[in-house]
């Protein structure tokens, strides 16, 4: 089974802070995407990847950048983070058929 | 734009009874259909995936159908428990081509199972 593993379970940052959030997958997968997922909204797409070095905007990425210098990681870069960032960040990638998700990232900037 | 409907939003039964979520999509051009259970404060975890050409998916004691023109998915659930207990999300990913790595997502079912 694919596993996608994200760096951290909680993290707490403060406002203005530059904030990595990392993720790795193990089954060369070619493509990963960054979430959010907040309260009655639902999950929302920030960016994607389709390869080493490429990425695409997803519906949400104001505020945020992504980097993905190896095929097996996809980090999501919280240049300077702020309140309304907080929410929780799920990774997740995927090949021909399904995705598969990461545990999450509860982000709480303060 | 796909749009993705869930309802109910929530659901509460007593244990031991099968049960029927359901999933509706505005656009029937569809490359797959998958089915993720989501407990609380965790990620999500890949339940059935059904694509286009299917019409339905079994695991264990979990039966997703696909109706593709009417635009309708239903997760079956035989004889519930405690553990069942859950956010059910479906997610639609479109056909090949600009976008098609993006799920659309609906809001999700939050089930509870009572003992």
């Amino acid at each position: 089974d694919v596993k996608v593993t994200q760096s951290s379970r909680y993290l707490v940052k403060r406002t203005g802070e530059k904030v990595f959030l990392e993720c790795v997958q193990d089954m060369d997968h070619e493509n990963m995407f960054w979430y959010r997922q907040d309260p009655g909204l639902g999950l929302r797409l920030i960016y994607f990847s389709y390869d080493v070095k490429m990425k695409e905007k997803g519906d949400i990425p104001e505020g945020y950048s992504v980097s993905r210098e190896k095929k097996e990681r996809f980090s999501l870069i919280l240049e300077s983070a702020s309140t309304n960032q907080t929410s929780m960040y799920l990774c997740a990638s995927s090949f021909k058929g399904g995705y598969t998700f990461g545990s999450g990232t509860r982000l709480t900037v303060v | 734009k796909q749009e993705v409907t869930q309802i109910p939003a929530a659901l509460s039964v007593p244990e031991g009874e099968n049960l029927v979520l359901n999933c509706s999509f505005t656009d029937s051009a569809i490359y797959n259909l998958q089915w993720f259970r989501q407990d609380p404060g965790k990620g999500l975890t890949s339940l059935l995936l059904i694509q286009s050409s299917q019409r339905e998916q079994t695991s264990g004691r979990l039966n997703a159908s696909l109706d593709k023109s009417s635009g309708r998915s239903t997760l079956y659930i035989a004889a519930s428990q405690p553990g069942d207990s859950a956010t059910y999300l479906c997610a639609v990913r479109p056909p090949s081509g600009a976008g098609s790595y993006q799920l659309t997502f609906g809001k999700g079912t939050k089930l509870s199972v009572i003992p």
